[in-house]
């Protein structure tokens, strides 16, 4: 069975640049989350989909973050513009049986 | 709302000589609990999972954990570390009543000396 796929696994940009972050779930999981994870703390929920619904985005910052899961399997995260404290690892999960299997995340930096 | 607190943030030990991770969690409901281990530039990676049957769960690699409800612990052990075991490790939450939403803690980075 594959796994969780995400790309690009890194990216540099400028501050103000956008960014996008894509993620493919493992087949048949229907709930997918997008994870920030600054260097030194747990990652924080920013998005949780079930099926191509949103669940929960309170922590999302909607005025620069965007997501979606338009057929409700793969997903995109975008940051429009980026800023200095975005920089993080963004780790894509999803979920079966009470159980979270992550891919290997992407790693911005914002320079 | 649940929460995970993981009262060390660094924990080192020596090759050969037990682990202890310490997790407090605070839960509305009956809870699922989970640890993750996540070494360098890797994805994370779980170790074992407490979901109402047995209190002493074991995980992957030797590693265990015991849930206490009257404590709200879930600390983690193992009795002899490698040197392979040092990595981030974090305890996590979830309600299942609650749309299945997991919380992580703050996470206790383990070194191994040798």
């Amino acid at each position: 069975e594959a796994g969780v796929a995400q790309s690009p696994r890194y990216k540099i940009i400028e501050k103000r640049q956008s960014v996008a972050f894509w993620c493919n779930p493992i087949s048949g999981h229907a709930t997918l989350y997008w994870y920030q994870q600054i260097l030194g703390q747990g990652p924080k929920l920013l998005i949780q989909f079930q099926n191509n619904g949103v669940v929960d985005d309170s922590q999302l910052p909607k005025d620069r973050f965007s997501a979606e899961r338009l057929k409700g399997v793969d997903s995109t995260l975008k940051i429009q513009p980026a800023k200095l404290e975005d920089s993080a690892v963004y780790l894509c999960a999803s979920s079966r049986v009470g159980e979270l299997f992550f891919g290997e995340g992407s790693r911005l930096t914002v320079l | 709302a649940q929460s995970v607190t993981q009262l060390d943030s660094h924990v080192s030990v020596s090759e050969g000589t037990p682990v202890l991770l310490r997790c407090n969690y605070s839960s509305s409901y009956s809870p699922s609990l989970f640890w993750y281990v996540q070494h360098p530039n890797k994805g994370l990676q779980l170790l074992l999972k407490y979901t109402s049957a047995a209190t002493l769960v074991k995980g992957i690699n030797g590693f265990e954990a015991e849930f206490k409800k009257s404590e709200t612990s879930f600390h983690l052990t193992k009795p002899s570390a490698h040197m392979s075991d040092a990595a981030e490790y974090f305890c996590v939450v979830s309600e299942p009543n609650y749309g299945q939403n997991f919380v992580f803690g703050p996470g206790t980075r383990l070194s191994v000396l040798p």
